[in-house]
């Protein structure tokens, strides 16, 4: 069974501060997602990393897939309130389905 | 933006009523799943499909039961809801490019069994 562990489980920081979420596995990713979810509310896909070494940008957000394709970080610049939420990362492992990390659940204080 | 809808969002039941919770997709995705997540918790696979008459038991043990007979529908049945049904279940879609795979997902349903 492959799991996925994400770090830290709660950050909660400061408008206009930056930071930086993990998500690493024992396992190698066919393809990684990451997700915001809002209390009640599915999932939002946000990206989709393919390659090792790969950097995705979106607005603020910045994602980087691991060179040997087993972690991944989001970094978001100069927070805001806007931006809390659950963040999940999810790996496909090439069987047509996701597995899912525990969670960040990230509040930002205006 | 998916296009992936489920209803009811909420619904609040008693014990022993039979249940379907709907989820259509209009994207022509082949693959479709149903999560289920308790609040602030993960989520956890518990039926997948990959196609029409295809209907596969996820990673979570579930007494429900899926049916796929046309490619945008899959619905959930629950023949006697329980209290420990109670959670949040969430319908996804999937499409493959590549080697990229991604999955969306509708906005989910609130299930309470009293």
């Amino acid at each position: 069974t492959q799991l996925l562990e994400q770090s830290p489980q709660f950050l909660s920081i400061q408008e206009g501060e930056n930071l930086t979420v993990y998500c690493n596995s024992s396992s190698v990713f066919s393809s990684l997602q990451w997700y915001r979810q809002e209390p009640g509310e599915g999932p939002v896909l946000l990206v989709t990393v393919v390659t090792g070494g790969e950097v995705k940008k979106l607005k603020r957000l910045t994602f980087q897939f691991g060179d040997a394709r087993k972690d991944s970080s989001l970094h978001i610049t100069a927070a805001q309130p806007g931006d809390t939420g659950l963040y999940l990362c999810a790996g496909n492992f090439g069987n047509e389905k996701l597995t899912f990390g525990t969670g960040t659940r990230l509040t930002i204080i205006p | 933006e998916a296009d992936i809808y489920q209803t009811p969002r909420y619904l609040v039941i008693g014990t022993g009523k039979k249940i379907t919770l709907e989820c259509s997709q209009t994207m022509g995705h082949d693959k479709m799943y149903w999560y289920q997540q308790d609040p602030g918790m993960e989520l956890h696979l518990i039926h997948y499909s990959y196609g029409v008459n295809s209907t596969e038991k996820g990673d979570l043990s579930s007494e429900s039961t899926v049916s796929r007979i046309r490619t945008e529908h899959f619905p959930l049945t629950l023949e006697s809801a329980r209290p420990s049904h109670t959670s949040q279940y969430l319908c996804a879609s999937s499409k493959t490019s590549g080697s990229s795979f991604s999955q969306y997902f509708g906005p989910g349903t609130r299930l309470t069994v009293t």
